[in-house]
């Protein structure tokens, strides 16, 4: 089946620093891949889209210039969380879909805690 | 924009009872609708999922039927056992052929499900 990998699985990092987490489609080539953050007991929220090759689609809200995200190949796209402050903390999970598919294949997500 | 509401919150039943959570969606153009359960600290696992042009899907102890008209889909899991608690989300996208892009999938607030032995 469709494996899609994130790294890392966990991070600390000081307020003020950025963060990278990669999302990688590692059996398949993904069109494109989709960003989401999650918060304790609730929903997936879709932060951003990103194809390959083209500027990603942010959702309404999120700032494009603080989660920088660069989709360089149809196997990676990375999330850099900039200048991270504690409420940044969460829960940050990738998915990608196969060329013309229907379902998204989502990553173990990253635990990400600014302290 | 698609807007998904899921209902109930929580829900908890005994062993072997049935579950059913429901969804409703509002954009009528969405024509994908999986279901995920995410245990805590992991990734959403797609459960089922259906596709526009079919009324009803089932796969064992799980299905899911859609009424396209009424803007609403259901998850049926019956025989509930004590490994099916956890979180259980809806979803809806309009499909990897809208516009010709992938199609975003909009959640619903999740379902936290309870079996009790």
């Amino acid at each position: 089946g469709a494996v899609v990998s994130q790294h890392p699985s966990r991070v600390i990092c000081k307020s003020g620093t950025s963060v990278k987490i990669e999302c990688r489609s590692l059996d398949f080539q993904a069109t494109t891949m989709f960003w989401y953050r999650q918060f304790p007991k609730q929903s997936l929220m879709l932060m951003a889209t990103s194809n390959e090759g083209s500027k990603a689609t942010y959702e309404q809200g999120v700032e494009k210039d603080k989660f920088l995200i660069n989709h360089a190949s149809l196997t990676l796209s990375t999330l850099t969380v900039t200048s991270a402050h504690p409420e940044d903390s969460s829960f940050y999970i990738c998915s990608a879909d196969a060329i013309a598919g229907f379902e998204q294949y989502f990553g173990p997500g990253t635990r990400l805690t600014v302290t | 924009g698609e807007n998904v509401e899921q209902h109930p919150s929580t829900l908890s039943v005994q062993e072997g009872d049935s579950a059913v959570i429901k969804c409703t969606y509002s954009d009528s153009a969405s024509n994908y609708f999986p279901w995920y359960k995410q245990e805590l600290g992991k990734r959403p696992q797609l459960i089922i999922d259906i596709r526009s042009n079919v009324g009803e899907k089932k796969d064992q102890r799980i299905a899911v039927t859609l009424n396209k008209t009424a803007k609403h889909f259901s998850l049926h899991i019956t025989e509930t056992q004590p490994e099916d608690s956890a979180v259980y989300f809806c979803a809806a996208s309009l499909g990897p052929y809208y516009g010709g892009s992938q199609g975003n999938l909009i959640f619903g607030k999740g379902t936290k499900l309870s079996v009790k032995p």
